[in-house]
């Protein structure tokens, strides 16, 4: 498996501000997906971060609130931008396709957002 | 119709007992299968994963696929307080690069 670190590990914001977060491999990945949880809910997939290319959207999710960076094959920041308090939730960093490895994905620590 | 679809529970278990986890899939065409582990407030961590029809044993933990059927799923044997969780499927479908995954079942063993 990889080592997936994300900062920052949780914050407040105020509405109307932005954050971003990062996500960085221990190891070069194919695949990174960005998700969010809301408390008591499952998974939700907000994009997958293309290395080198604009990322791909899930519906509901569109760059101009959530625009994702993938600069190269370790690393990815997802921007919560002018938020509200509907965002409040765990956004978590994923990847697949580890160098040797097989199709499983595996999950970073998550950032737990407030946003007031 | 969901996708990977499992009974959201509370599933509770008293311990030392099996605890069975269900789950459904509608497309036919899968080719990978997962579950993941989720204690309240920690991210997803994977238990096991499971790509040919049959049983596949790890510790105490064994999952069953059925392709056939469209079903997979998740025996813990000898439940202990510690398995107290969310359990996720999830499902690669056919033509997908992302893992689809289930509302998860709360599990919880009672001592």
């Amino acid at each position: 498996s990889a080592v997936i670190s994300q900062k920052p590990s949780r914050d407040i914001c105020q509405r109307g501000t932005s954050l971003t977060i990062q996500c960085q491999v221990d190891s070069q990945v194919t695949m990174m997906f960005w998700y969010r949880q809301q408390p008591g809910q499952s998974l939700t997939l907000i994009a997958t971060a293309n290395q080198g290319s604009e990322a791909t959207y899930e519906s509901g999710f569109v760059i101009d609130k959530f625009p994702i960076s993938r600069p190269n094959l370790t690393f990815s920041t997802l921007t919560v931008s002018n938020m509200s308090p509907e965002d409040s939730s765990i956004y978590l960093c994923s990847v697949s396709g580890l160098a040797g490895g097989t199709d499983t994905q595996y999950f970073g620590p998550g950032t737990r957002l407030t946003v007031l | 119709q969901k996708e990977v679809e499992q009974n959201s529970g509370p599933l509770s278990v008293p311990e030392g007992a099996i605890a069975s986890l269900n789950c459904t899939y509608s497309d036919r065409g899968s080719q990978s299968f997962f579950w993941y582990r989720q204690y309240s407030g920690k991210s997803p961590e994977l238990i096991m994963s499971i790509y040919s029809n049959g049983d596949k044993e790890d510790g105490r933990f064994t999952a069953q696929l059925n392709k056939a059927s469209q079903y997979v799923s998740l025996l813990i044997r000898d439940s202990q307080p510690s398995d107290s969780a969310t359990y996720l499927c999830a499902v690669r479908g056919s033509s997908a690069s992302k893992i689809i995954f289930g509302s998860g079942t709360r599990l919880s063993i009672r001592p």
